[in-house]
Formats: C-alpha cells, sequence, structure tokens
C-alpha cells in the first residue's frame, strides 16, 4: 500500500515552453502534497506545499507564477513549469501525506526535466 | 531555522565492512527522522523513521541510532554489499510537528566494492 507515482518520469522540453508533471497517491488520499527539486549532487530542497482545494504555499524564493500547482482533488496534485529556462533543468519529487495513517509522507519516483 | 548536515559526504569501503553515516541537526526539539536511500536518478526509499521518544530503529543489516540532545543521529550498515552503494539521505519534518514537510541534509554517497 501507500503508493505515489509522478508522470511522466523524464521530459525534455524546449525554452520558453510549458511542462505540467502529475503526482498521484494510488490507494490513500492526501490532502496536503509536497512539491520537492533536487539539482544534480544537492539535496531535495521544498518549493512548494500543496493543499487540497486551497492555494499552494511556496518557499521562499520559489517563483509562483512560474511554477503553477493545482491540487483540484484528494488525490492529484500537478506542477506546471510555465516558460521553463535551462536552470529549470532538475529532479521534481512529489510526497504525499496519508491524514488517514499518523501523517506519515510518501514520496514519488521523481520527474526528471531536461530543458534545452 | 533548522539545519541538517551529513558527514562525510561520500565513503568507499570494501565489502564486508562495517560502516556509519552520520547526521547532525541543529534544532533538537525533532518530532521524528527518517533515513532514506538514494539510486542514482531515482527517487527515495525510506529505510527507517526513529520517533524523538525512540533511541534507535533496526531493520536487516541497518540500525538507527538517535540522540535529540547532541542533535545527531547515525545509520550504521553492518557488512556491507555492493548492492548498498546509494546515497543516504536523513531528514527532519520542519516545522517541528506531525505531517509537515522534511528538511533534508546533503547526503553520503556510499560505495561498496566487491
Amino acid at each position: 500500500g501507500a503508493v505515489v507515482s509522478q508522470h511522466p518520469s523524464w521530459v525534455i522540453c524546449k525554452s520558453g515552453t510549458s511542462v505540467k508533471i502529475e503526482c498521484r497517491s494510488l490507494d490513500f488520499q492526501a490532502t496536503t502534497m509536497f512539491w520537492y527539486r533536487q539539482f544534480p549532487k544537492q539535496s531535495l530542497m521544498l518549493m512548494a506545499t500543496s493543499n487540497e482545494g486551497s492555494k499552494a504555499t511556496y518557499e521562499q524564493g520559489v517563483e509562483k507564477d512560474k511554477f503553477l500547482i493545482n491540487h483540484a482533488s484528494l488525490t492529484l496534485s500537478t506542477l506546471t513549469v510555465t516558460s521553463a529556462h535551462p536552470e529549470d533543468s532538475s529532479f521534481y519529487i512529489c510526497s504525499a501525506r496519508d491524514t488517514d495513517a499518523s501523517y506519515e509522507q510518501y514520496f514519488g519516483p521523481g520527474t526528471r526535466l531536461t530543458v534545452t | 531555522k533548522q539545519e541538517v548536515t551529513q558527514i562525510p559526504a561520500a565513503l568507499s569501503v570494501p565489502e564486508g565492512e562495517n560502516l556509519v553515516l552520520n547526521c547532525s541537526f541543529t534544532d533538537s526539539a525533532i518530532y521524528n527522522l527518517q533515513w532514506f536511500r538514494q539510486d542514482p536518478g531515482k527517487g527515495l526509499t525510506s529505510l527507517l523513521l526513529i520517533q524523538s521518544s525512540q533511541r534507535e530503529q533496526t531493520s536487516g543489516r541497518l540500525n538507527a541510532s538517535l540522540d535529540k540532545s547532541s542533535g545527531r543521529s547515525t545509520l550504521y550498515i553492518a557488512a556491507s554489499q555492493p548492492g548498498d552503494s546509494a546515497t543516504y539521505l536523513c531528514a527532519v519534518p520542519w516545522p517541528n510537528q506531525a505531517g509537515t514537510a522534511l528538511i533534508f541534509g546533503k547526503g553520503t554517497t556510499l560505495s561498496v566494492s566487491s
């Protein structure tokens, strides 16, 4: 149980285009999901907290107009990177919090974004 | 704000050795501490979670200890194998309560040679 999926697992896009990444909790409901970013040889850094039915909360330094987050259901959150630039190339990982199981978090497998 | 540090950044050992990975945190009032494994280009695999009231957790060849007063945790790997080669991350919730996002250390990259 407690599986989180991400789609796509990798994507290559051209500079200036937008890319949508999906994070799904497959067998539990997640009121809250977290989006992290990991640059090469760096650790995971929290980008934003996604809450079902309300606006996301962004960490300092993360542009909310560039990284659009939508959490429209209890099992799906999406991250859209708008007008992508090469410096947005990174590994994006989501986690979902199971509110029915002691707030334990489960991580998705990640999405590798490369902007050319 | 909480900061998490891991030492060493990289470690190379021959197969069969016992080894210790270190994690330290600046705010000792943690809710819990979690150790993860990350293979290159992959997501995270949760290894062990230690609640603040616990001193250690064990899973197979892995043993994690927690000393809140000194702000430290160690991950002990017994009889290391080439398949243990990966990056090991420790993380704590922040703000300090259940269900919040995690702050991660930069990890220790382990290489076990056969």
